[in-house]
């Protein structure tokens, strides 16, 4: 049963456009909603996080938006480059325990 | 100024011949994680140290151990690998309840 899913797979945009991946979660025990970014060949590194007493964090050009009642966090590349073709994995912890629940990636390409 | 350093970073092993891949960190992180990550796919849990506390994933085969002998290094020993096992291995610290971090990995090939 997939606890975290993760939409969509794979995404194309252009430079200078937004890039949003959506990622919506089953479990409400869960209170930490990590990103992370991974370049091929790379351990996964950690974008931006947030915990659900915030709706939204901003970090640069990264946003997570969260939405507590309808169980969904999203990612927000604004003038998306080159360099951020990556994979990223949204991710959500229980803090009582250690362990991450991954969505499944999506493969983000921006094109020059 | 690295924080999770995996050695080494690639390996390659004979089918049936074990293998020992080393991760150490300089965060003094309580927890140490090992998982494996297929290509295109999400990293896979194999198991997990709370401190000296071992906690293995459901479905981590037995022919996958771990050994942590003090808070900055473990170990991940692969007894008899088969072409199945070929993958990127990572480890991952944390303090509890707090964001991961991850190594740069240790591909592994069999031949």
């Amino acid at each position: 049963q997939q606890q975290v899913k993760q939409s969509p797979q794979s995404l194309i945009v252009q430079k200078g456009g937004i890039s949003i991946i959506n990622c919506a979660y089953e479990n409400t025990a869960f209170d930490y909603f990590p990103w992370y970014q991974q370049f091929p060949g790379k351990g996964p590194a950690l974008l931006i996080a947030i915990r659900p007493d915030v709706s939204e964090k901003k970090e640069g050009r990264f946003t997570i938006s969260f939405n507590k009642s309808a169980k969904q966090f999203s990612l927000h590349i604004m003038d998306s480059q080159p360099g951020d073709s990556a994979t990223y994995f949204c991710a959500t912890l229980n803090s009582g325990y250690s362990t991450l629940t991954f969505g499944k990636g999506t493969m983000l390409l921006v094109s020059p | 100024d690295a924080m999770v350093i995996q050695n080494p970073r690639y390996q390659v092993t004979q089918f049936g011949k074990p293998v020992t891949l080393s991760c150490s960190q300089t965060l003094n992180h309580n927890v140490m994680y090992w998982y494996q990550q297929k290509s295109s796919q999400a990293p896979k849990l194999l198991f997990h140290y709370y401190d000296k506390d071992f906690n293995n994933e459901a479905d981590t085969p037995d022919n996958f151990q771990s050994r942590r002998p003090n808070t900055s290094f473990c170990f991940l020993d692969i007894r008899s690998p088969g072409l199945g096992d070929a993958a990127m291995y990572l480890c991952a610290t944390s303090i509890q309840g707090h964001e991961q971090y991850f190594g740069p990995g240790t591909r592994l090939t069999v031949t």
